[in-house]
């Protein structure tokens, strides 16, 4: 039963255009989602998150929204880097006694030069 | 050094033996996670760790897989008798108590069962 779901395993976009990753959960108990990326060979690093209060949050060139209704959150990141080629996880939690990640299956971001 | 440290990075055993994975994190992050990231699959949580005490060890496949912490830093992560579908890189990762979904992975342990 895959509660945090990303449906694309691969994204390749153009550099300076937008990158837009997605995500869908379907256990509505779940208040609060993050996002990791991942190099090769490396642990996940945090990049974003959001509480189920928000519906946007913003740091730089990365944004999530969130769409509760629709179980669905989105990475943006814009402009899109080089740098930025990697595996991008989302991941959910459901904060009251629950101190674990349940984590989507990951997309594989690539930036063309 | 200043993250999670597991060791060994890579770890090839035969079916059938037992291996132990090692976990040091952050110093001072009270809370530790055990997930496994199987071929094309998503990060699985394992276990958690408050301190010494495990709360959670919902995620453990098997009761071939055990895991203990001393000392309130270093985790050991045991799995017995490995099988071919025990293969998988298996992370640790450690948080402040206060914020404990903000965890700092560490690198990973690849697991090949032969």
């Amino acid at each position: 039963d895959q509660q945090v779901k990303q449906n694309s395993p691969s994204l390749s976009v153009q550099e300076g255009r937008i990158s837009i990753l997605n995500c869908d959960y379907t256990n509505s108990m779940f208040d609060y989602f993050l996002w990791y990326k991942k190099y090769p060979a490396e642990g996940p690093t945090f990049l974003i998150s959001i509480s189920s209060i928000k519906d946007k949050n913003e740091d730089g060139r990365f944004t999530v929204f969130l769409n509760k209704s629709a179980k669905h959150l989105s990475l943006h990141i814009v402009p899109s880097q080089p740098g930025d080629s990697a595996v991008y996880f989302c991941a959910a939690s459901a904060l009251k006694g629950a101190q674990k990640l349940v984590f989507g299956q990951g997309t594989r971001l690539t930036i063309n030069p | 050094g200043a993250g999670v440290s597991q060791s060994p990075s890579n770890k090839v055993t035969e079916k059938g033996k037992d291996v132990e994975l090692r976990c040091d994190p952050i110093s001072g992050h009270t809370a530790l996670y055990w997930y496994r990231q199987s071929l094309g699959q998503g990060l699985e949580f394992l276990i958690y760790f408050q301190g010494n005490s495990a709360p959670d060890k919902s995620g453990l496949p098997s009761d071939r897989f055990s895991a203990e912490r001393t000392g309130g830093s270093v985790s050991t992560l045991t799995i017995q008798r490995t099988q071919q579908e025990d293969s998988a890189v298996y992370l640790c990762a450690s948080s402040l108590s206060h914020f404990p979904l903000m965890a700092f992975f560490g690198q990973g342990t690849r697991l090949t069962v032969v």
